[in-house]
């Protein structure tokens, strides 16, 4: 089975950094997902890691390293509309049938 | 490409009813997933559709709960004497097997269901 943890919660001013971190437990590795959610909205994709190290696009980073078992979310220059839950997920026996923590609350203050 | 569309967005009903929720995914995507998600939690699978084919249902699916995907496109969600645990939002994701690792799931608004 899959076991994934990430904080409930974290806060940051606009223009600052906020690194995201989630630890999972698998019984097989295919990859790990991040998604943005707004509240009361859809989850939208934001990146996938299947090899360790970094990938960046734009603004948003993510890290992962499977000896670890562990990923990172890096939002730089925060912006006020990154106000979001940010979900980590990884696939389990079936592509697309995800298992997702519980996501982060980024609050993003003035 | 006009995303995935689910009607309604909120639904109510009385404890015991039956509720159906409809779910339009992107036009081209032969994957068709339904997910639940309450307060304060990730969402949770439910069931997958491969075109019409159902191909898996989440033990958190009770007998209650019945999906369809007739002709491979829209989709149903059934829930029949709704109970109070059932509140949450229901959303349906759409994908495009590619046969990669990489499969983005593209999700709904979801529709919003209260058991009162």
């Amino acid at each position: 089975g899959q076991n994934i943890d990430q904080p409930t919660e974290m806060t940051a001013t606009e223009g600052a950094i906020v690194q995201i971190n989630c630890t999972y437990q698998t019984s097989g590795f295919n990859g790990l997902f991040w998604y943005q959610q707004h509240a009361g909205e859809a989850p939208t994709f934001l990146s996938y890691n299947v090899l360790d190290g970094l990938e960046e696009k734009g603004r948003f980073s993510s890290f992962l390293s499977r000896s670890k078992g562990y990923s990172y979310l890096l939002l730089k220059e925060l912006q006020m509309k990154d106000s979001a839950s940010y979900l980590c997920a990884v696939p389990t026996d079936s592509w697309g049938k995800l298992q997702f923590g519980a996501g982060t609350q980024v609050v993003v203050t003035p | 490409d006009t995303g995935v569309s689910q009607d309604p967005r909120h639904k109510i009903t009385k404890r015991g009813q039956n509720v159906t929720f409809r779910c339009d995914p992107i036009s081209e995507h032969n994957r068709l997933y339904w997910y639940r998600q309450t307060l304060g939690q990730g969402p949770e699978f439910l069931t997958y559709f491969q075109n019409e084919a159902q191909l898996e249902k989440s033990r958190l699916l009770s007998d209650r709960f019945s999906a369809e995907r007739p002709k491979g496109s829209f989709s149903t969600l059934e829930i029949q004497r709704t109970e109070q645990g059932d509140s949450a939002m229901y959303l349906c994701a759409s994908s495009h097997d590619r046969g990669t690792t990489n499969e983005k799931l593209f999700f709904g608004s979801g529709t919003q269901l209260s058991v009162l």
